[in-house]
């Protein structure tokens, strides 16, 4: 079994300022993991994946994540935000077989300010 | 639109009733997994199929959740005897090459 946290619920940043979004996780078996965007009332985006190879992964919308495999982590950043990065950011994983279900961090909210 | 689209939007309902949900993956997708995502939370896997059949249903709330994707093709969610405590938003993803595209979701509330 696979678990995931998000070490920060809420992120306020000013515009243009860079940002990083924390994640860990817990697995006894190797995992994929990945980074989803959701805006109010909506479905979820994906932002970014790792599945192997090199440890820095860069996604859409200037977002990068790195994974840290011997700290279990996997944060995201961003050198400089805009307000319509305002969103529920979640971290997830999956592992290599059982279905790939995704389990999920509870979610940080960015809050970009003018 | 080739994107997963999920049916209806938004649900209201009242306690004891049934409810169903729809949702329609990407052509050729052929897995699909269907997700709860309460208020303030991260989404919970529920169930999910390759193809018609149905791999894994333990993660299912309660009995009275089940969900069916006849010929492969779209799947149904049908709460059976809704509580409140089922009021949240029912998210549908598919998948190919490892990426889930998830749908807007069907927002649940139990009256």
């Amino acid at each position: 079994a696979q678990s995931v946290t998000q070490l920060d619920s809420q992120v306020p940043v000013f515009e243009e300022a860079p940002v990083e979004l924390r994640c860990n996780y817990s697995s006894s078996v190797s995992v994929y993991l990945f980074w989803y965007v959701q805006y109010p009332n909506q479905g979820l985006q994906l932002l970014l994946k790792y599945l192997s190879g090199s440890t820095l992964v860069k996604g859409i919308n200037g977002f990068e994540a790195e994974f840290n495999k011997s700290q279990t982590s996997f944060h995201l950043r961003k050198p400089s935000v805009h307000i319509s990065d305002t969103a529920e950011y979640f971290c997830a994983v999956s592992d290599l077989a059982a279905g790939n279900m995704l389990t999920f961090g509870g979610g940080t909210r960015l809050m970009v300010k003018p | 639109d080739t994107g997963v689209s999920q049916d209806p939007r938004h649900k209201i309902t009242k306690r004891g009733q049934n409810v169903t949900f729809r949702c329609d993956p990407i052509s050729e997708h052929n897995r699909l997994y269907w997700y709860r995502q309460t208020l303030g939370q991260g989404p919970e896997f529920l169930t999910y199929f390759q193809n018609e059949a149905q791999l894994e249903k333990s993660r299912l709330l309660s009995d009275r959740f089940s969900a069916e994707r006849p010929k492969g093709s779209f799947s149904t969610l049908e709460i059976q005897r809704t509580e409140q405590g089922d009021s949240a938003m029912y998210l549908c993803a598919s998948r190919i090459y490892n990426e889930q595209f998830f749908g807007p979701g069907t927002r649940l509330t139990v009256l």
